[in-house]
């Protein structure tokens, strides 16, 4: 299986700030790598597909880059409602999902 | 409009099974794979099996396989997941998802989860 190991576990920002998370890939596995959000007591929702691919109706502030082994989840100026976790995963074998970004109020 | 409603989680005690329900609307669940995704409480995601489109080829992860099925009642436009020996490490709150087309594993839709609490 691909194992993904996303960075950091969690991050303490502000409203406004720049965010930007990593997805790290035990193997090439070219683009086939989604970036999903969760909130509390909800379920996941799909943001970026295939790397850099943005899901309908996800704000453009939400952008996706990378290939091969190494992904980047960006928030170009985070809203109060980006506070959540979120998840790398792959869909180029066998699904796996990374352990997760959580976004803290600093 | 494309809905997912799963149903059927319960407290259940190790050893025992349960039959958990996905039922769809706003689209032909035929056509496209469909997931069960879980989550562990205070834990991250983990994909327990898929059923593919058309062909109905399925695919289950290394911890469940050989105790879950998955199957689809196309009539109904249903999913469903059968969970036997269940497992103190199978409580979790269960998803299901629709993929983007009938082979892919990007989750487009997925339902609100329904809880599963295995415990003696």
């Amino acid at each position: 299986d691909i194992q993904l190991t996303q960075s950091p576990s969690s991050l303490s920002v502000s409203v406004g700030d720049r965010v930007t998370i990593t997805c790290r890939a035990s193997q090439n596995m070219a683009i086939f790598l989604n970036w999903y959000q969760q909130k509390p007591g909800k379920a996941p929702k799909l943001l970026i597909y295939a790397g850099s691919n943005l899901h309908s109706g996800v704000p453009s502030r939400f952008s996706g880059s990378g290939s091969g082994t190494d992904f980047t989840l960006t928030i170009s100026s985070l809203q109060p409602e980006d506070f959540a976790t979120y998840y790398c995963q792959q869909s180029y074998t066998i699904p796996t999902f990374g352990q997760g970004t959580r976004l803290e109020t600093k | 409009e494309v809905q997912l409603m799963e149903s059927g989680g319960d407290l259940v005690q190790p050893g025992g099974s349960l039959r958990l329900s996905c039922a769809a609307s706003g689209f032909i669940s035929i056509t496209y794979a469909m997931t069960w995704v879980r989550q562990a409480p205070g834990k991250g995601l983990e994909w327990v099996c898929t059923i593919k489109g058309g062909d109905a080829f399925t695919e289950y992860a290394d911890s469940v396989k050989g105790r879950f099925t998955i199957s689809r009642d196309n009539s109904r436009n249903t999913l469903f997941l059968f969970m036997n020996s269940l497992r103190v490490e199978d409580t979790a709150i269960y998803y299901c998802a629709r993929a983007i087309d009938g082979s892919s594993s990007t989750f487009v839709y997925w339902g609100q989860g329904t809880l599963v609490t295995v415990s003696s």
